[in-house]
C-alpha cells in the first residue's frame, strides 16, 4: 500500500462549490504539506502542518483552508472554488525539518 | 526573481548520451540543494541532494552546486529510456520553515 494516499484522484467541479481533499498517511511522520502545481510555475506551497496543533499558510493560501484532524490525516478545502484553482494538487509529509519530503500521487482538480 | 530558475524544456535525447539539467537560483543563504524527479502522473521523489558547494555521484547521476555564480547542475551519464520524466530543481530555505522552494522542472524525454 502507498505511504502517502490522495483522494479523490481526479475532481471535477463547478464554480462556486465548496471541496475537500484528503490525504492520509501511513510514514508516521509529523509534517504534512499541501502544494499545487501548475504548468510553468512548478509546485507552490498552500498550507503546512508541522503537528496537529501547528497549522501555517504558505505561499499561495488565499481561498484555501486546511484540517489537520490527526496526524495522519490532513484535508484541504477550497470554500467556493473558482477556474483559476484548477490544478494539481498534493499532499507531502516530511520526518522533523528534513530535506526529503514524500508525496502522494496528486489529485488532478478542474473548476468549470 | 523567482527563487529557483529552471530552464523548462522539453530537452530530448537519444538513449546513451549524457544530459545536463541546470538551474540558478537567487538567495545566496541556500544551503541544501536538491532534485527531484517527477514522472508522469506521479508525485515528485527526491532523487539527489547536496549540502553546500561541491559534487556529489550516484551511479549515473551526478549532483553539482557552484555557490560562487548560484549555479545547480545535474548530470546523468548513459541515459536511459526510463530517466524520461520531469526534473525538479529544489532548494531547502532558512530556518526555522526550512520549507522547500522548487524549480518549475525540465522535462527530459530519452528516445531508445
Amino acid at each position: 500500500d502507498a505511504d502517502v494516499t490522495q483522494t479523490p484522484r481526479n475532481r471535477i467541479t463547478k464554480t462556486g462549490k465548496r471541496i475537500m481533499l484528503e490525504c492520509s498517511q501511513t510514514k508516521g511522520h509529523d509534517r504534512m504539506y499541501w502544494y499545487r502545481q501548475d504548468p510553468g510555475l512548478g509546485l507552490r506551497l498552500i498550507y503546512y502542518s508541522f503537528d496537529v496543533k501547528d497549522i501555517n499558510k504558505g505561499e499561495i493560501s488565499d481561498g484555501y483552508s486546511v484540517s489537520r484532524q490527526a496526524q495522519a490525516k490532513f484535508s484541504l478545502s477550497l470554500e467556493s472554488a473558482i477556474p483559476n484553482q484548477t490544478a494539481l494538487y498534493f499532499c507531502a509529509t516530511s520526518e522533523g525539518s528534513a530535506y526529503e519530503q514524500y508525496f502522494g500521487p496528486g489529485t488532478r482538480l478542474t473548476v468549470t | 526573481q523567482k527563487e529557483v530558475e529552471q530552464d523548462p524544456g522539453p530537452l530530448s535525447v537519444p538513449e546513451g548520451a549524457i544530459v545536463s539539467l541546470n538551474c540558478t537560483y537567487s538567495n545566496s543563504a541556500f544551503q541544501y540543494f536538491m532534485w527531484y524527479r517527477q514522472y508522469s502522473r506521479k508525485g515528485p521523489e527526491l532523487l539527489m541532494y547536496t549540502y553546500s558547494s561541491g559534487n556529489k555521484e550516484d551511479g549515473r547521476f551526478t549532483a553539482q552546486v557552484d555557490k560562487s555564480s548560484k549555479y545547480i547542475s545535474l548530470f546523468i551519464r548513459d541515459s536511459q529510456p526510463s530517466d524520461s520524466a520531469t526534473y525538479l530543481c529544489v532548494v531547502n530555505s532558512l530556518p526555522p520553515t526550512r520549507q522547500l522552494t522548487f524549480g518549475s522542472g525540465t522535462q527530459l524525454t530519452v528516445l531508445p
